[in-house]
């Protein structure tokens, strides 16, 4: 079964810092990877999804992540943080070939700092 | 504007006592999910609906029902509540059931159970 992990339960960064969230998944084939957010007390918005082609995807609010099969991660980046991105990022995976199921990792929790 | 609409956003309930969640959509997708995620944990998938075919997560309790009359609502029902269940509850919804679909979520019903 697939799984996905965050490695870091919360993250502290200063506004205009660059950012970069750390998700590994594992999968036997070439997953589905999204990155989702959430804020306080609301649901989850998608910012980016891959599925295929251009390993560096570019999603809203300035975010982007990178595929590396090779390292089984899908990192999520942005170069200069806003203290509106302090929310709860959850990486996902979904998988292919008939299953509706996404699996979520436990999520980051994002400070920003003034 | 809104998409995914659930309500109550916030429901007490008495331990043991009948509650149910609502979830309308008006982006008529094929596919309504229903989630819990308890505190500082991933969305967990208790069940989802293809149209009219339910597709219950085999650790889902029986505790948890759900019943989507039409295209556009689906509910949520806790036939006995356990302290245990006290959860954000989150309705999603995908245009299909491939891996790939991005699903939209709703802002979540937060139950608490006294």
């Amino acid at each position: 079964a697939q799984s996905v992990t965050q490695p870091d339960i919360h993250i502290t960064v200063s506004e205009g810092a660059s950012l970069e969230l750390r998700c590994n998944y594992s999968y036997g084939a070439t997953p589905y990877l999204f990155w989702y957010v959430q804020s306080p007390g609301q649901g989850l918005q998608l910012l980016l999804k891959y599925f295929s082609g251009d390993t560096l995807v570019q999603g809203i609010k300035g975010f982007e992540a990178e595929f590396k099969r090779s390292q089984s991660s899908f990192n999520l980046r942005k170069p200069s943080v806003h203290w509106s991105d302090a929310a709860e990022y959850f990486c996902a995976v979904g998988e292919q070939g008939g299953s509706e199921k996404l699996v979520f990792g436990k999520g980051t929790k994002l400070t920003v700092n003034p | 504007d809104a998409m995914v609409i659930q309500n109550p956003r916030y429901q007490v309930t008495q331990f043991g006592k009948p509650v149910t969640l609502s979830c309308s959509q008006t982006l008529n997708h094929n596919v309504m999910y229903w989630y819990q995620q308890k505190s500082s944990q991933a969305p967990k998938l208790l069940f989802h609906y293809y149209d009219k075919d339910f597709n219950n997560e085999a650790d889902t309790p029986d505790n948890f029902q759900s019943r989507r009359p039409n295209t556009s609502f689906c509910f949520l029902d806790i036939r006995s509540p356990g302290l245990g269940d006290a959860a954000m509850y989150l309705c999603a919804t995908s245009r299909d059931s491939t891996g790939w679909e991005t699903q939209y979520f709703g802002p979540g019903t937060r139950l608490l159970v006294l």
